[in-house]
């Protein structure tokens, strides 16, 4: 089936460390991006990448890191510098990045702070 | 980034009722996108709406893009205990470069 598959499911981060978090798509979107997801709020951009080897800082981008290698991959890292990592992330993907295309979201990576 | 108003915060309804919720903006936007959350999942998009003015419907969903181009309405009719969930309104700007702008939400409660 084509989708969006985000890993793991649940995610536990020690202090000072960093994790990553997977997201693969088959859907052969050019457009990928990744959100953040507190409780009682709508989603916010973390980064997004409108072609592979490309990718831009989102409204808190701070404490996170990205790359697009490949079409299909978009993994984003939690640093240790992001102090309060405790969320909901959500991938998501669009055929292209525009105003006409609607974006697809993943099942989440829920990261919780040990 | 801007952020849309999303109204209501909550609904609780019994079965049957129907539900509305609305969005606003004070920015115009050319795409509005409805999604349904529900606990442990990510949203999946209900309906797209790319013209002012335009009414969509999705069996019981029916949502408008509004003339001015600064808010959308999304209808549940005949709610059934399925439709509980988190429904979050989003828009998309010709500038914005893919980069949706999302409601906080409306939690529905349906109750038998």
């Amino acid at each position: 089936d084509g989708g969006i598959t985000q890993s793991p499911k649940y995610l536990f981060r020690k202090e000072g460390q960093n994790v990553t978090l997977s997201c693969e798509q088959n859907l052969n979107h050019d457009a990928m991006y990744w959100y953040r997801q507190d409780p009682g709020q709508g989603l916010r951009l973390i980064y997004y990448s409108q072609i592979v080897n490309d990718f831009q800082k989102g409204d808190i981008a701070e404490g996170y890191s990205v790359s697009r290698e490949k079409k299909e991959s978009f993994p984003l890292t939690v640093t240790s510098a992001q102090k309060n990592p405790t969320a909901f992330y959500l991938c998501a993907s669009s055929i292209v990045a525009r105003a006409n295309q609607p974006q697809h979201f993943g099942d989440g990576t829920r990261l919780s702070i040990l | 980034g801007q952020q849309l108003n999303q109204s209501p915060q909550s609904m609780f309804i019994q079965e049957g009722e129907d539900v509305s919720m609305n969005c606003t903006s004070s920015s115009i936007f050319n795409t509005w996108l409805w999604y349904k959350q529900e606990p442990g999942e990510g949203p999946v998009l209900l309906i797209a709406l790319y013209k002012a003015g335009e009414l969509t419907s999705n069996g019981r969903l029916t949502a408008q893009f509004g003339i001015t181009r600064k808010d959308s309405f999304l209808n549940i009719s005949a709610s059934i205990p399925s439709d509980v969930g988190i429904y979050f309104c989003a828009g998309l700007t010709t500038d914005s470069w893919g980069k949706l702008q999302f409601g906080a939400g409306t939690q529905v409660v349906v109750t038998p």
